[in-house]
């Protein structure tokens, strides 16, 4: 079954400590990655993604993830955390529908919560 | 530049009441998704629809019925509605395969 999962519900690290927000994914084929993430009483936003290329993947607001395909891992990082980034991240891998058309499996979300 | 629209933001509900919640984009995107947001679940995905015309159940569709009614609009219904169903609804779109979802700020629906 394709899977994703975040073992962590929250996170907590100490303003410009470095962050680290894990994912693990379970996939037939090649997977196709991403993080997402939430603020409070909005829809989720889209940080980064892993399609092909490059194992260290750098997106927006200077979050990045490294792709590891032996631990089935893709891990959200940060060199410094800021207080703003305390938010709800989401995992997300791209599923092959027996339709044949495609779907997104979400993971249950981290919490990570940055203090001042 | 509005993206994916929700309405309403927030509803309640009794049981056994039906309503629509309704989903519109203006990024000429071809799939469209509707999630159910609940605590410590992530998000589940409830119908999608990966091109006008055509539609899927995801992993919780029981309850749920889904519109596709053009290139921009997703309807989903609840036609009996029950209190398991009290959640945060999200609809997104995507535009080619491998790009990210755009999603909307949710609807709150309670059922009492």
């Amino acid at each position: 079954a394709q899977s994703v999962a975040q073992p962590e519900d929250q996170v907590n690290v100490a303003e410009g400590n470095p962050l680290t927000v894990k994912c693990t994914y379970s996939v037939s084929g090649n997977p196709y990655l991403f993080w997402y993430v939430q603020y409070p009483n909005r829809g989720l936003q889209f940080l980064l993604k892993y399609i092909t290329g490059d194992n260290l993947v750098k997106g927006s607001y200077g979050f990045e993830a490294e792709f590891n395909k032996s631990q089935t891992s893709f891990h959200l990082k940060k060199p410094s955390a800021l207080v703003s980034n305390s938010a709800l991240y989401f995992c997300a891998v791209r599923a092959d529908s027996t339709s044949g058309t495609y779907k997104y499996i979400f993971g249950t979300g981290t919490r990570l919560k940055v203090l001042a | 530049n509005a993206g994916v629209t929700q309405t309403p933001k927030f509803q309640v509900l009794k049981t056994g009441q039906s309503m629509t919640l309704q989903c519109a984009q203006d990024m000429n995107h071809n799939s469209m998704y509707w999630y159910r947001q609940d605590p410590g679940m992530g998000l589940r995905l409830i119908y999608y629809s990966a091109s006008e015309g055509t539609t899927d159940k995801g992993e919780v569709p029981n309850g749920y019925n889904v519109s596709r009614l053009n290139k921009r609009e997703f309807s989903l219904r609840l036609e009996s509605a029950a209190p398991s169903q009290t959640s945060v609804y999200f609809c997104a779109s995507s535009d080619r395969l491998n790009q990210p979802q755009h999603f909307g700020d949710g609807t709150r629906l309670s059922i009492l």
